[in-house]
């Protein structure tokens, strides 16, 4: 197992336009996370999954975020008609179910590093 | 709210040793964590405490005071590859929520 993937690990989009993350986590976790972080910042929620079920989301995920976890394996987040505030690098993370915040920790990938121009 | 308040910046010597602290004002409490980052990468997870008290794992120790709202990391022997930003994140939630909430991070930065 090679951690957590994301793809792709750099985008540039137009304002406006649509794009899509790809976040694959470590295999046998079943609760996979999504983060936004901007420079000089820590990583702030966006929502999380637990297998394929959507269990929370953030006052921050406006209705132009979506996030799908079909099959409980990998999960893509789509972000419609962007912004500018967009901008960020979009984290991924997964855990192990029935361990809370395990003593071993979220498993972070790499990130998408998203800019609209 | 909920919200999380660590140092912007420390700076150390190598070989020294430093604390960085954080305070957490949360809805909930359910443990801090630790997590580093260098320039580009992943956060990466180095501790955990639920409980009052130090926890040590090699070079770095965490400390949580859960009446104070408080806790430390402090790493010890520093090493010019320790030169990152380091976040305290809390779980705030319940029994139904896993999310954390992290800390804007404190930039370490190693001297020779």
């Amino acid at each position: 197992d090679t951690g957590v993937s994301q793809d792709p690990r750099h985008k540039i989009t137009k304002r406006g336009q649509n794009v899509t993350f790809r976040c694959d986590p470590i295999s046998e976790h079943n609760r996979l996370y999504w983060y936004r972080q901007t420079l000089g910042q820590g990583p702030e929620f966006l929502t999380y999954f637990q297998n394929e079920a959507q269990l929370e989301k953030s006052r921050l995920l406006s209705d132009r975020f979506s996030a799908e976890r079909p099959k409980g394996s990998f999960s893509t987040l789509e972000i419609q008609r962007t912004e500018q505030g967009d901008s960020a690098m979009y984290l991924c993370a997964s855990s192990l179910m029935g361990q809370g915040v395990p003593k071993y920790g979220y498993t972070f990938g790499s990130g998408t590093r998203l800019t609209v121009v | 709210g909920q919200s999380l308040e660590q140092p912007s910046e420390v700076t150390a010597v190598e070989g020294a040793i430093v604390q960085i602290n954080c305070t957490y004002q949360t809805s909930g409490f359910y443990g801090l964590s630790w997590y580093q980052q260098h320039d580009g990468g992943a956060p990466t997870f180095l501790s955990y405490n639920a409980l009052d008290g130090l926890e040590e794992t090699g070079r770095f120790s965490s400390f949580l005071s859960r009446s104070d709202s408080y806790g430390y990391l402090l790493l010890q022997e520093l090493q010019m590859k320790d030169s990152a930003s380091y976040f305290c994140a809390v779980r705030p939630g319940g029994d139904s929520s896993y999310k954390l909430i992290f800390g804007s991070g404190t930039r370490l930065l190693v001297r020779p």
